[in-house]
């Protein structure tokens, strides 16, 4: 079955590191996203990716990056410039000229 | 800028019908979406609207005003199982979606 594959789905990391989350689709579509959810506040928009080797920042991409070597996968990094990292992370997909955006199982990230 | 408007909670009773509006304003609109999401999990899809009127799915209705920036969605023969959080969300520009915060909707016996 086609989909979104988010993994992890729990993480754990220290302050200071890095960390990767990962994403990747078989819907075979052009644009890929990633969302951040903070308890009582929307998905805000980090990244999006419309093609491949082509993103472009959200309205929060600051201490985050990715990358979109292939169109399959889309994954992103929190690097330790992200103030507040503890978030539920969530990956989403689109069709271009398609309606509805089909999201992953998310990732949840706890940095201590 | 952007900007969605939606409650915060309702809470209704198995059975009934309940009213989740949505106002937004936004510039390039291309479209509004409902999605589901139960806690923890990834939003589910459940309506789009991109020309004014309702729009019916099973016991899912959504309704869009373009010229008042407004939406609804529509719950008929509340079931327990539909607790969850409700997005709005409104595509704008080429390619891009803005949320509302969520309604939370519980659904009691």
């Amino acid at each position: 079955d086609g989909g979104i594959t988010q993994s992890p789905k729990y993480l754990f990391r220290k302050e200071g590191q890095n960390v990767t989350l990962s994403c990747e689709q078989n819907l075979n579509h052009d644009a890929m996203y990633w969302y951040r959810q903070d308890p009582g506040q929307g998905l805000r928009l980090i990244y999006y990716s419309q093609i491949v080797n082509d993103f472009q920042k959200g309205d929060i991409a600051e201490g985050y990056s990715v990358s979109r070597e292939k169109k399959e996968s889309f994954p992103l990094t929190v690097t330790s410039a992200q103030k507040n990292p503890t978030a539920f992370y969530l990956c989403a997909s689109r069709l271009t000229g398609d309606d509805g955006y089909t999201f992953g199982s998310g990732t949840r990230l706890t940095v201590v | 800028g952007q900007n969605i408007d939606q409650p915060t909670e309702m809470t209704a009773t198995e059975g009934a019908i309940v009213q989740i509006n949505c106002t937004y304003q936004t510039s390039g609109f291309n479209g509004l979406f409902w999605y589901q999401q139960h806690a923890g999990e990834a939003p589910t899809f459940l309506s789009y609207n991109v020309l004014d009127g309702l729009e019916e799915k099973g016991r899912f209705s959504s309704f869009l005003s373009r010229s008042k920036g407004y939406s609804y969605l529509l719950l008929k023969e509340l079931q327990m199982k539909d607790s969850a959080s409700y997005l709005c969300a409104v595509g704008y520009n080429t390619d891009k979606l803005i949320f509302g915060t969520g309604t939370r909707l519980q659904v009691f016996p």
